[in-house]
């Protein structure tokens, strides 16, 4: 069974252009989160869906990050405008339901120069 | 905000057993606890939930005391291969926002 795929693997921009990251969730799976990591900070949620709707969004940084999920098999993590101080690896995770053990894909590694 | 935290660092030799401890001061009272494991350059992995008590699968053991402020993850006759980041998460209790462990770095020695 294909698992949790993100696109791309690994992206380098310089700073203020925008980024997108992209998630495909395993099929059937009805949660939906993403994370940040990072050295100083570890493994941080940003948000999470539950079918398709955002739940919880505290842990977006500030409004420069915006997620969306448009359908059960797609969500997005967009960030504009990019700064240095958003490189970091971003992982994008799925589950059956809320509270169910969490899949995650390879990440995302992000560099802003 | 509810402190997730764990060892920073552990060595063992193979074949020996190990327990990795996660102290979570405040979590939600009808959620699970879930360890994991990272590989560098990979995503966590998942390896074992739990709610309360005791846990077993074919790969670990979960404990967990009556009052959920901590959990154990013991891995049975570890191997080189089992060298890795091993995580907690939790929801934090009110919130129930998942967060993280700090994580604990296992070095494997033959």
């Amino acid at each position: 069974d294909a698992g949790v795929i993100q696109s791309p693997r690994h992206e380098v921009t310089e700073m203020g252009q925008e980024v997108t990251l992209r998630c495909k969730p395993i099929s059937g799976h009805n949660s939906l989160f993403w994370y940040r990591q990072t050295m100083m900070r570890g493994l941080e949620l940003l948000i999470y869906f539950n079918n398709n709707v955002p739940i919880d969004d505290s842990g977006m940084p500030e409004d420069r990050f915006s997620a969306k999920m448009p359908n059960a098999s797609f969500s997005t993590l967009k960030i504009q405008p990019s700064e240095p101080r958003d490189s970091a690896v971003y992982f994008c995770a799925s589950s059956l339901i809320e509270g169910q053990p969490q899949h995650f894909g390879d990440g995302t590694r992000l560099s802003i120069l | 905000l509810a402190k997730t935290t764990q060892p920073i660092s552990m060595d063992s030799y193979e074949g020996q057993e190990v327990n990795i401890t996660c102290s979570h001061n405040n979590i939600a009272t009808n959620d699970y606890i879930t360890w994991y494991q990272q590989f560098p350059s990979q995503g966590p992995r998942f390896i074992i939930q739990g709610y309360k008590t005791k846990v077993t699968n074919e790969v670990a053991s979960l404990f967990i005391p009556a009052d959920r402020k901590s959990s154990t993850l013991s891995l049975p006759r570890v191997s080189l291969s089992d060298t890795a980041v091993y995580y907690c998460l939790v929801a934090e209790g009110g919130t129930y926002k998942y967060i993280f462990g700090t994580g604990t770095r296992l070095k494997v020695l033959a």
